[in-house]
């Protein structure tokens, strides 16, 4: 069964700083996407960053990048210059693409709950 | 306007009580899922409905009753919950799952079984 590990339940990062969230995923698929989700208290879950598996090239998005190791099924988001309004829970996502007949299904992880201190 | 819309926000229901929430996604994608997310635990996937017919019903007891009429509306009827029922129920969409498409999100139900 696939599944997804985030090491760190609580991290904290002074506004303006930079922060790294760790995420390990464990899968025997070749094809497969991995996501970031960030929910704010509002409950709203909303995509961060998606990446492609083969895809070699991390993804970035403005603040929020990656760094998506295949080899050793790591895929960390580096938040830089931190933004108050980026205290929030974070998940890391898997999705792998099922070619046997079943449906696609996205695995969470427990997330990691991110305070951006002023 | 979050595309996903799901109502109601809060509901707070007796064991025996019928009740059903209700989920809406105006950005025309094909498929759509119920989540719940306890606290201390992944997000647990439920069931998933791709054009309309549901592909995956992931061990959900039976008192758990997903409809989805058509590809913008799904429900989630609930009847005789357990108090560890209690969670937020979260919907979503995506647009097509089998090329990893991201998942749009309501803000979810905040259910509590007395």
């Amino acid at each position: 069964a696939q599944t997804v590990t985030q090491s760190q339940p609580e991290m904290s990062v002074q506004e303006a700083e930079t922060v790294t969230l760790s995420c390990t995923y464990d899968t025997s698929e070749s094809n497969y996407y991995l996501f970031w989700y960030k929910q704010p208290p509002s409950r709203q879950m909303i995509l961060v960053i998606r990446q492609e598996a083969y895809k070699q090239q991390n993804a970035t998005e403005n603040r929020f990048s990656v760094n998506f190791q295949k080899a050793a099924k790591s895929f960390s988001l580096k938040i830089s210059d931190s933004q108050l309004g980026d205290t929030a829970m974070y998940f890391c996502a898997f999705i792998d693409l099922i070619t046997q007949g079943g449906s696609e299904k996205l695995v969470f992880g427990k997330g990691t709950k991110l305070t951006v201190n002023p | 306007e979050t595309g996903v819309t799901q109502t109601p926000r809060h509901l707070v229901m007796g064991m025996t009580n019928k009740k059903s929430l209700k989920c809406e996604q105006h950005l025309g994608h094909n498929a759509m899922y119920w989540y719940k997310q306890s606290a201390k635990k992944p997000l647990e996937l439920m069931f998933v409905y791709n054009f309309k017919e549901q592909t995956e019903n992931n061990s959900v007891p039976s008192r758990f009753s997903p409809e989805c009429p058509n590809s913008s509306h799904l429900f989630l009827h609930l009847h005789t919950l357990q108090p560890e029922d209690s969670a937020l129920y979260l919907c979503a969409s995506s647009q097509d799952p089998s090329i990893g498409s991201p998942l749009h999100f309501g803000n979810g139900t905040r259910l509590t079984v007395t």
